[in-house]
């Protein structure tokens, strides 16, 4: 089983729509969750950093936690087509590790 | 722009051949990173320098040669490489390698293609 899982999608949704992009994890030490967005040909860029469970939110982005269930989640609120790029989690056990764990990606196209 | 540059953008090189890839971080960071990138496959570690000091090698080839002369700068030296080793290599830094708040910022990669 793999540490992390993510699908890879694509996943394609009208301009104007909320998505969700999910990964499932195994390991319940994991204790700080990032989310990184990566446009084709270039590097991941980080979104969102958030420790242990709950909601963040930062504009149309939203991250979610749920510890319990070891599943974490990324809204995007009124979608873009600039959104369109490959999301990527990752998660560690402390804070100060380098160590992170990277999801595989998700593939994201927002049609115009 | 990230604040970590990495050239070349797009290499292609034969498998006998001898290559660098250079990586130069202006965010003041202290620990520097190679990662690999294929398609499909998580993101993978491959070297960890912290204040200069190597601090980890993740069983990576010896065909793939890190070195690091400051905290400011990164290289990836290249030799008789396979074609599997084709993919997009990314330079990373942060502020530390262990260090509370830790947050690893990439560059925007090096394609590599071995012919």
């Amino acid at each position: 089983q793999k540490e992390v899982e993510q699908d890879p999608g694509p996943l394609s949704v009208p301009e104007g729509a909320i998505v969700s992009l999910n990964c499932t994890y195994s390991n319940s030490a994991f204790q700080y969750f990032m989310w990184y967005r990566q446009y084709s040909r270039k590097g991941p860029e980080l979104l969102m950093y958030t420790y242990s469970s709950g909601n963040k939110e930062d504009g149309r982005f939203t991250a979610q936690v749920d510890k319990s269930s070891k599943y974490i989640s990324l809204f995007i609120r009124d979608s873009q087509p600039s959104d369109s790029a490959t999301y990527l989690c990752a998660m560690t056990f402390t804070s100060g590790t380098y160590k992170y764990i990277f999801g595989t990606g998700t593939r994201l196209k927002v049609l115009a | 722009e990230t604040g970590v540059t990495q050239t070349p953008r797009h290499l292609v090189m034969g498998m006998t051949n001898k290559k660098s890839l250079k990586c130069e971080q202006h965010l003041g960071h202290n620990a520097m990173y190679w990662y690999k990138q294929s398609a499909k496959k998580p993101l993978e570690l491959m070297f960890v320098y912290n204040f200069k000091e190597q601090t980890e090698n993740n069983s990576v080839p010896s065909r793939f040669s890190p070195e690091c002369p400051n905290s400011s700068h990164l290289f990836l030296h290249l030799h008789t490489l396979q074609p599997e080793d084709s993919a997009l290599y990314l330079c990373a830094s942060s502020r530390q390698a262990d260090s509370s708040g830790n947050t690893i910022y990439f560059g925007e990669g090096s394609w590599l293609t071995v012919v």
